[in-house]
């Protein structure tokens, strides 16, 4: 159950598309189509904001989008805003009701 | 309007117990598996343990087995972590986290959290 790995830190300016990296192993994200990523502002409680590699929820922006090849998964924002100025979390399942987190991402709207 | 309510966290010294508590609504509770997850101060998220709608299954992180118990009262839509033999590492906020449909994987709502502090 080791956590996914991710960048600590990426940043971009204001219009621009910026893509967060979150590579695990086959037993997780490698193993099923079941990342998702949540947006944590600070002091707030986490939001999905993408679902099995590349779904949307109801209410999320269409400037976000997931993928996944093999092992990694990625998460980009286009048309970079102020508001999505925040910490990034990719989840994946891993078999047998265990899930494991990511590092997490500090997004910097510069 | 989903919603899900935590408490019970508190300063606790090393050793000690503590059970948190989370009130659901919104949603039938009952058919749908919840979750505990965690997050250190200034670090990132961590599953904790997960339960099955109907409360027969029931799942750990390997920091938890053997000291944390997940329960649920569907009779009070109400989701139980109960930790034993806390640990310095497991000062946290709790989050009480829902997972979507069933045969799906992800988790749709989290609750604002409940500050568990372990120290002496």
């Amino acid at each position: 159950q080791s956590a996914l790995t991710q960048p600590a830190s990426v940043s971009g300016s204001p219009g621009q598309s910026i893509t967060i990296s979150c590579t695990g192993t086959s037993s997780d994200v490698g193993g099923y189509d079941y990342v998702s990523w949540c947006q944590q502002h600070p002091g707030k409680a986490p939001k999905l904001m993408i679902y099995d590699v590349s779904k949307r929820p109801s209410g999320v922006s269409n400037r976000f989008s997931g993928s996944k090849s093999g092992n990694t998964a990625s998460l980009t924002i286009s048309g970079l805003q102020a508001e999505d100025e925040a910490d990034y979390y990719c989840c994946s399942y891993a078999g047998n009701s265990v899930y494991v987190f990511g590092t997490g991402t500090k997004v910097t709207v510069l | 309007e989903v919603q899900l309510v935590e408490s019970g966290g508190d300063l606790v010294q090393p050793g000690g117990s503590l059970r948190l508590s989370c009130v659901a609504s919104g949603f039938t509770f009952s058919s749908y598996a919840m979750t505990w997850a965690r997050q250190a101060p200034g670090k990132g998220l961590e599953w904790v343990s997960s339960i099955s709608g109907g409360g027969s299954g029931t799942y750990y992180a390997d920091s938890v087995k053997g000291r944390f118990t997940i329960t649920r009262d569907n009779s009070k839509n109400t989701l139980y972590l109960q930790m034993n033999t806390l640990r310095v590492e497991d000062t946290a906020v709790y989050y009480c986290v829902k997972r979507s449909l069933a045969g799906t994987y992800y988790f749709d709502y989290w609750g604002q959290g409940t500050l568990v502090t372990v120290s002496s």
